[in-house]
């Protein structure tokens, strides 16, 4: 199994700030994915995290908003930029090992914005 | 696309019986199926993984059923403690593609003492 660290775990961000999440995961992993939580809903992914490139988007979420970086095998940050309410929520750091199925979480980022 | 029903009432039980919970999907049978569980404010733990083919799966107080004919999951906690008391969500994903997994909305299970 992968164990992920994120941090900040918790924060309180001013309107129209940006900041930016770290992930970092004890071993070499083949898929790492950015998703969000907000209260009372289910998960919903973010993009997709690809090691020296240009992160893979989902419908509903852009560069601008969400720039996303991987340089290498272990780690990846995410930052919510120019922030509003809206973006008050939970944001998880996950990631797939090479010949498993499972996808593994972080412990979180709960971000709110004020 | 996939849609993911999980009972979103809490379920309240009482210490030492067996807590069951259900998801239940529509559309394509998926081809694994995952439960986690998650704590206020934290990020999903992996409990249990079931593939389309395996009908039950264990570990330790924990059962997994897969029936791909009625489209379900069962969850259940054996010899249930209030440690338990969380919101366990399932998880489905098809043939190949982690981007496309689907997560429900959870069911809160509390356990009394």
């Amino acid at each position: 199994s992968a164990v992920i660290s994120q941090k900040p775990s918790r924060d309180i961000c001013q309107r129209g700030t940006s900041l930016t999440i770290q992930c970092q995961v004890d071993s070499q992993v083949t898929m790492m994915f950015w998703y969000r939580q907000q209260p009372g809903q289910s998960l919903t992914l973010i993009a997709t995290a690809n090691q020296g490139s240009e992160a893979t988007y989902e419908s509903g979420f852009v560069i601008d908003k969400f720039p996303i970086s991987r340089p290498n095998l272990t780690f990846s940050t995410l930052t919510v930029s120019n922030m509003s309410p809206e973006d008050s929520s939970i944001y998880l750091c996950s990631a797939v090992q090479g010949g498993e199925n499972t996808i593994y979480f972080g412990e979180g980022s709960w971000l709110t914005v004020v | 696309s996939q849609k993911i029903e999980q009972n979103s009432e809490a379920l309240n039980i009482q210490e030492g019986k067996t807590a069951t919970l259900t998801c239940n999907y529509t559309n394509y049978s998926p081809a694994y199926l995952q439960w986690y569980r998650q704590d206020p404010g934290r990020g999903p733990v992996f409990l249990l993984l079931i593939r389309e083919n395996e009908k039950e799966k264990r570990k330790e107080r924990l059962k997994v059923t897969f029936d791909t004919t009625l489209k379900q999951s069962l969850f259940h906690i054996t010899a249930s403690q209030p440690a338990d008391s969380a919101t366990y969500l399932c998880a489905l994903a098809p043939p190949g593609g982690y981007q496309k997994v689907t997560f429900g909305t959870g069911t809160k299970l509390q356990v009394i003492p």
